[in-house]
């Protein structure tokens, strides 16, 4: 199957600094990638559509400044944390789709875990 | 705006014994798709089974499988012969299918936590 990676996988950082994640598809082209958060113990919640390149879509109540994300190609999406704060802890999950797949299914990453101090 | 209810935060269950999470959602669409995710604890998010709204039989993989009733808005999903290593969150999810333009990422459920026990 379709196989896509994130790094870091785990991130430190200090308050008030920028952090940058990637999402890659490593196996196929993805126009579309998602990014998803998740709190500890809860579920996941879209934060934003990623399209090649294009600007992103944010779902309502994301700080489109704060998250900044960029497709700019097949295989890479990345989610900036800007300034970033404690309560930007999480766990950010990214999918790809493959259009050429039934249902044009999404797989996802294996997640990163972001901690600020 | 879709929502999907988990309604059974957790469920526990003997090994090789049978169990049923239970998922509804609420949507004006008439075309979407439906999904299980199981997270295990390295969170890595795995698909279980997919159900096409439009597609009256019921979805089913190996020991998965899922009663879909459309009217009701429900889609549980029956886990057959648990095995220690079905332990995990379980999510239902629901995809727009009407979109087209590619703005349609998923939209989870709050999860059902698996107990297995041996």
């Amino acid at each position: 199957g379709a196989v896509v990676s994130q790094h870091p996988s785990w991130v430190i950082c200090k308050s008030g600094t920028s952090v940058k994640i990637e999402c890659r598809s490593l196996d196929f082209q993805a126009t579309t990638m998602f990014w998803y958060r998740q709190f500890p113990k809860q579920s996941l919640m879209l934060m934003a559509t990623s399209n090649e390149g294009s600007k992103a879509t944010y779902e309502q109540g994301v700080e489109k400044d704060k998250f900044l994300i960029n497709h700019a190609s097949l295989t890479l999406s990345t989610l900036t944390v800007t300034s970033a704060h404690p309560e930007d802890s999480s766990f950010y999950i990214c999918s790809a789709r493959d259009w050429g797949l039934p249902l044009n299914e999404q797989f996802f990453g294996p997640g990163t875990r972001l901690t600020v101090l | 705006a879709q929502t999907v209810t988990q309604s059974q935060p957790e469920m526990s269950v003997q090994e090789a014994e049978t169990v049923t999470l239970s998922c509804t959602y609420d949507t004006s669409e008439s075309d979407y798709y439906l999904f299980w995710y199981k997270q295990p604890p390295s969170r890595q998010m795995i698909l279980v089974i997919r159900q096409e709204a439009y597609k009256q039989q019921n979805a089913t993989e190996n020991r998965f499988s899922v009663n879909f009733q459309k009217a009701a808005k429900s889609f549980s999903l029956k886990i057959s012969d648990s095995q220690l290593g079905d332990a995990a969150m379980y999510f239902c999810a629901y995809r727009s299918a009407e979109s087209g333009g590619g703005a349609d990422g998923l939209t989870f459920g709050k999860g059902t936590h698996l107990i297995i026990q041996p």
